[in-house]
């Protein structure tokens, strides 16, 4: 199976913040990577698709970049609904796998 | 525009049994694979298992194989998850999630949208 390890677990940040998460895979995935978003009590939101392309009708300020074990999650300028926890996942090959998940929240 | 509703989740005891539906609506459901994926309580995703658009295909997770079966029944629009020889750890929130509409092979194995999610309670 494909572990996928985000870092960090949890960061604090601020509002207009710039954040960065990071996602690394236990073997190559080529760019088999999604990202989605959830919101307490909420189910996840498919943000981005193939490592860096951004699914229809979600805001630019999110990208996401990297290829093989290496990927990279950005909000570029953060806003008030963005405080949520966010999750890789792997679409190489099944069993499908997800990252631990990074929490997003408020400074 | 698509809305996928899970159903059948609630409080069972170890070793029972439980069915999950997902009914879908707003979407061709006979041309896409569905997927099942869980979330225990306070923890991260866990996807469960896949079913093909023609039910020809299924996949599972090794913590679910040979106790869970996916299946769909096209002429109803609904999904399925036949839950049986049920275990505490596999309490969990359950989503039903669709493959998204999107240019790439990354998407085949991917969730967009996703149900709302039905609780399930494996507790003596």
């Amino acid at each position: 199976d494909i572990q996928m390890t985000q870092s960090p677990s949890s960061l604090s940040a601020s509002v207009g913040d710039r954040v960065t998460i990071t996602c690394r895979a236990s073997q190559s995935i080529s760019t088999y990577l999604n990202w989605y978003q959830q919101k307490p009590g909420k189910a996840p939101k498919f943000l981005i698709y193939a490592a860096s392309s951004l699914q229809s009708g979600v805001p630019s300020r999110f990208s996401g970049s990297g290829s093989g074990t290496d990927f990279t999650f950005t909000i570029s300028s953060l806003q008030p609904e963005d405080f949520a926890t966010y999750y890789c996942q792997q679409s190489y090959s099944t069993p499908l796998t997800f990252g631990q998940g990074t929490k997003v929240e408020i400074k | 525009q698509v809305q996928l509703v899970e159903s059948g989740g609630g409080v069972v005891q170890p070793g029972r049994s439980l069915r999950l539906s997902c009914a879908a609506s707003g979407f061709t459901f006979s041309s896409y694979a569905m997927h099942w994926v869980r979330q225990a309580p306070g923890k991260g995703l866990e996807w469960v298992a896949v079913i093909s658009y023609d039910e020809s295909n299924t996949n599972y997770a090794d913590s679910v194989k040979g106790r869970f079966t996916i299946s769909r029944d096209n002429s109803k629009n609904t999904l399925y998850l036949q839950m049986n020889s049920l275990r505490a750890e596999d309490t969990a929130v359950y989503y039903c999630a669709k493959v998204p509409d999107c240019s790439s092979t990354s998407c085949y194995r991917a969730f967009d949208p996703w149900g709302q999610g039905t609780l399930v309670t494996v507790s003596s």
